[in-house]
């Protein structure tokens, strides 16, 4: 069974600018979700869909942050304009429908300068 | 907001020893609790979960308690070995299928 997927591995961009990050999750898994997690930290949850509604979207800065899963498969993340404390791994995890374990996907570094 | 928290930042253990991981939780309505091994550079791997009707619960060569009395949660490996060295995290579901995660404890294998 193919992992969770994600790109870009890595991005550095400055501040203000705008970047977006990708997920494919385990095929079949209706829930998806995204972590942001900052160095020496736990990851945080950003964002959970369950097929392509959003379930938990309260710890999103909505000025900045937004996340869509159209189809109820992949999901973009995106950040607009990027402020230096976005600096962190991007963490997109997914599960089974009823199911309990999240998988995670390798994450996206960020770096803001 | 939920407080995940775990007792040591850091944690040395020569190869061959036991390494307990421990972790503290403050929602007594957690039903549900992960462990999770972090490499360098990599998401976090599952290792191993329990739920809140149980108070043990073993899996090839690791072990987690809970004792919801203290709010408390261990992870216990045996026989440590070098490719066991990595950051840990406790998690806990308290509502939905969201997790709260605690702040890691970085365990180092000394050959």
């Amino acid at each position: 069974e193919a992992g969770v997927a994600q790109s870009p591995r890595y991005k550095i961009i400055e501040k203000r600018q705008s970047v977006a990050f990708w997920c494919n999750p385990i095929s079949g898994h209706a829930t998806l979700y995204w972590y942001q997690q900052i160095l020496g930290q736990g990851p945080k949850l950003l964002i959970q869909f369950q097929n392509n509604g959003v379930v938990d979207d309260s710890q999103l800065p909505k000025d900045r942050f937004s996340a869509e899963r159209l189809k109820g498969v992949d999901s973009t993340l995106k950040i607009q304009p990027a402020k230096l404390e976005d600096s962190a791994v991007y963490l997109c995890a997914s599960s089974r429908p009823g199911g309990d374990t999240q998988y995670f996907g390798p994450g996206t570094r960020l770096t803001v300068l | 907001g939920e407080s995940v928290g775990l007792h040591l930042p850091t944690l040395s253990v020569q190869e061959g020893d036991n390494s307990i991981i421990n972790c503290a939780y403050s929602n007594s309505a957690s039903d549900y609790f992960i462990w999770y091994k972090q490499e360098s550079g990599k998401g976090p791997q599952f290792i191993i979960d329990i739920r809140s009707n149980m108070d043990k619960r073993q899996g090839q060569r690791v072990t987690v308690l809970l004792n919801k009395t203290v709010k408390h949660l261990s992870l216990q490996i045996a026989a440590t070995q070098p490719g066991d060295s990595a950051v840990y995290f406790c998690a806990e579901r308290s509502g939905g299928n969201q997790f709260y995660f605690g702040t890691g404890t970085s365990l180092t294998v000394i050959p």
